[in-house]
């Protein structure tokens, strides 16, 4: 199996707090990227970080990137109850991609 | 831009029936589709790669007679679920690729059809 690991399964945060999210890989990647999905629907690009990267922001998301450990962490800062989704990582293989088991995180008003 | 449309986005059916889902790219051109199925809490499991003109690439395990998927048009992508059973109830998803974008490119999705076989 190509799927790396997610940790932890489900997160449940207050609003206001930061959620953070790990995903490990297990081959060598040129990018790694995380979706999210709301319950029910399709999956959602959020930031892209290539391997030539360590560190990558977008509004509220950082994303950080160690190749040598074959891991990357998504972080979301002051979470919001809009946040509440599940959380994939997803890295290529081939012309496809492997999605990770995701995070479902819960932000609580 | 770059939106996907996927019909219906649920779907009722008896068992023996088969069932038709389609996915649209709406403002793009994709030469390649991407079927999966998701199980409650649970990751996205590739069923198939659908590339427009030729037939569609099967991943182990995914019975092609059953899942039945072309991909006449740059645009558009189906799947039909033939002879349908009580276990192919779930979440079935699909994304697609630009045809403009390289493999590395993020994917588009649809949001997603659920099926429920009766």
């Amino acid at each position: 199996s190509q799927q790396g690991e997610e940790d932890p399964q489900a997160l449940s945060i207050q609003e206001g707090e930061n959620a953070t999210m790990n995903c490990s890989y297990k081959t060598s990647i040129n990018n790694l990227q995380w979706y999210r999905q709301n319950s029910g629907r399709g999956l959602v690009h959020l930031i892209l970080i290539r391997s030539n990267e360590r560190e990558k922001h977008s509004g509220r998301l950082r994303v950080t990137l160690d190749t040598s450990k074959k891991s990357s962490s998504l972080l979301i800062t002051a979470s919001r109850a809009a946040d509440t989704a599940s959380y994939f990582c997803a890295q290529n293989y081939g012309q496809n991609f492997v999605f990770g088991p995701g995070t479902r995180l819960s932000v609580l008003p | 831009g770059a939106v996907v449309s996927q019909h219906p986005s649920w779907v009722i059916c008896k068992s023996g029936t088969s069932v038709k889902i389609e996915c649209r790219s709406l403002d793009f051109q994709a030469t390649t589709m991407f079927w999966y199925r998701q199980f409650p809490k649970q990751s996205l499991m590739l069923m198939a790669t659908s590339n427009e003109g030729s037939k569609a690439t099967y991943e182990q395990g995914v019975e092609k007679d059953k899942f039945l998927i072309n991909h006449a048009s740059l645009t558009l992508s189906t799947l039909t679920v033939t002879s349908a059973h009580p276990e192919d109830s779930s979440f079935y998803i699909c994304s697609a690729r630009n045809l403009t974008s390289s493999y590395n490119s993020p994917l588009h999705f649809g949001n997603g059809t659920r099926l429920t076989v009766t």
